[in-house]
């Protein structure tokens, strides 16, 4: 299985920061990475796919980039409404594999 | 607009089974992308469960697979998962969901609670 790791778990910011989060898998899976937001009580929401294509309708804060192993999700100027918890995949094989999390919280 | 849907018992009895169904509407599972199972322990983080492509073959998680099935019924266009043996550490939210060839999940139900206790 690909182990997905992501850093850090929790980051604390304020509206208008820039945050980036970052993403490693075990083994290289080119651009097979996709990054999900998801808020307390609601199903994930995809943001980004292939690394770094922004799935349609998702503000342009939010970029993606990397292949390989590493990869980041950058949310340039951060909203209130971007408060959550964001979650990597790898796609590149079965069994599909998440990252552990990474908690944006207000500081 | 594609919509997916979860039901089921919201309490399983350990070493029971756990059935649950994904109504979907707007899109008709049999003609294309592959449909999954996700679930969520309180607090916890995101584990694949499986996926049914729409040609009919499964995809099961290793860890899971002695356990788990995955079904669909085309006619009434939706798909179910059979989880055996319970246990508490599968309590989660459960959340059935669409994704691409390319291994996206693009749609997502909304989750469903299901509690293992006696």
């Amino acid at each position: 299985d690909i182990q997905m790791t992501q850093s850090p778990s929790s980051v604390s910011a304020s509206v208008g920061d820039r945050v980036t989060i970052t993403c490693r898998a075990s083994q290289g899976i080119s651009s097979r990475l996709a990054w999900y937001q998801q808020k307390p009580g609601k199903a994930p929401k995809l943001l980004i796919y292939a690394a770094s294509s922004l799935q349609s309708g998702v503000s342009s804060r939010f970029s993606g980039s990397g292949s390989g192993t590493d990869f980041t999700l950058t949310v340039s100027s951060l909203q209130p409404e971007d408060f959550a918890t964001y979650y990597c995949q790898q796609a590149n094989s079965f069994p599909l594999t998440f990252g552990g999390g990474t908690k944006v919280e207000i500081k | 607009q594609v919509q997916l849907q979860e039901s089921g018992p919201g309490l399983v009895k350990p070493s029971e089974t756990l059935s649950l169904t994904c109504a979907v509407s707007g899109y008709s599972i049999a003609n294309g992308y592959y449909w999954g199972w996700i679930r969520q322990p309180p607090g916890k983080g995101l584990e694949w469960i499986g996926s049914l492509f729409h040609g009919g073959n499964t995809y099961y998680n290793p860890s899971l697979k002695s356990r788990i099935t995955i079904s669909r019924d085309s006619s009434k266009n939706q798909f179910s998962l059979k989880l055996s043996s319970v246990t508490a550490a599968d309590t989660a939210v459960y959340y059935c969901a669409r994704h691409t060839a390319q291994f996206y999940f693009d749609y997502w139900g909304q989750g469903t609670l299901v509690t293992v206790s006696s």
